[in-house]
């Protein structure tokens, strides 16, 4: 079935600590979004790839950072210069460029101890 | 002001009753507009969307576009305990060079049974 997989979906993370998420799609989508969702929040996009090779920041890209190596991939680094990083991330994916219908992901929730 | 914006919720409904969920947008050139539903811990899904000022119905589901007001909402018709969840709203908001798709923060709807 053609889908977007995240993993891992449950995540802990200790204080100074760089972790990276995993998404991929089989969908042959050609952009690819990463959102943060804090509980009772709506969804704030991260970065966004719209081709290969190239991505653009967000609304909320301090701390994180991102690949596009391979048109099914789009992974995810949450490093230690995020200073709040326990949220539920999302990553989705749109075929073309431009707003449009979204794809998304089972979500990882990330936890920092 | 925020750039999707939808009504505080939480709200509950009995069952059977109609629920409605409202959103304004500050973008004047947007023209697709969806309505996504969220259950705890889970994605995102995509239950209407909507191009055009009127509306759109689908089951039990009414979306109504108002370009000049710069207003979009969705009717839920004999609610059902199984709508409880949060709804978002997202529209393309102009963002630098690019369009990109921006959620509300949600309402959170409770049935009760």
């Amino acid at each position: 079935d053609g889908g977007i997989t995240q993993s891992p979906k449950y995540l802990f993370r200790k204080e100074g600590q760089n972790v990276t998420l995993s998404c991929e799609q089989n969908l042959n989508h050609d952009a690819m979004y990463w959102y943060r969702q804090d509980p009772g929040q709506g969804l704030r996009l991260i970065y966004y790839s719209q081709i290969v090779n190239d991505f653009q920041k967000g609304d909320i890209a301090e701390g994180y950072s991102v690949s596009r190596e391979k048109k099914e991939s789009f992974p995810l680094t949450v490093t230690s210069a995020q200073k709040n990083p326990t949220a539920f991330y999302l990553c989705a994916s749109v075929q073309g460029a431009g707003a449009n219908v979204l794809t998304f992901g089972a979500g990882s929730r990330l936890t920092v101890l | 002001q925020k750039e999707v914006e939808q009504n505080s919720g939480p709200l509950s409904v009995p069952e059977g009753a109609i629920a409605s969920l409202n959103c304004t947008y500050s973008d004047r050139v947007s023209q697709s507009f969806f309505w996504y539903r969220q259950y705890s811990g889970k994605s995102p899904e995509l239950i209407m969307s909507i191009y055009s000022n009127g509306d759109k119905e689908d089951g039990r589901f009414t979306a109504q576009l108002n370009k000049a007001s710069q207003y979009v909402s969705l009717l839920i018709r004999d609610s059902q305990p199984s709508d409880s969840a949060t709804y978002l709203c997202a529209a393309p908001i102009s963002s630098g060079s690019a369009r990109q798709l921006t959620f509300g923060s949600g309402t959170q709807l409770t049935v009760l049974p």
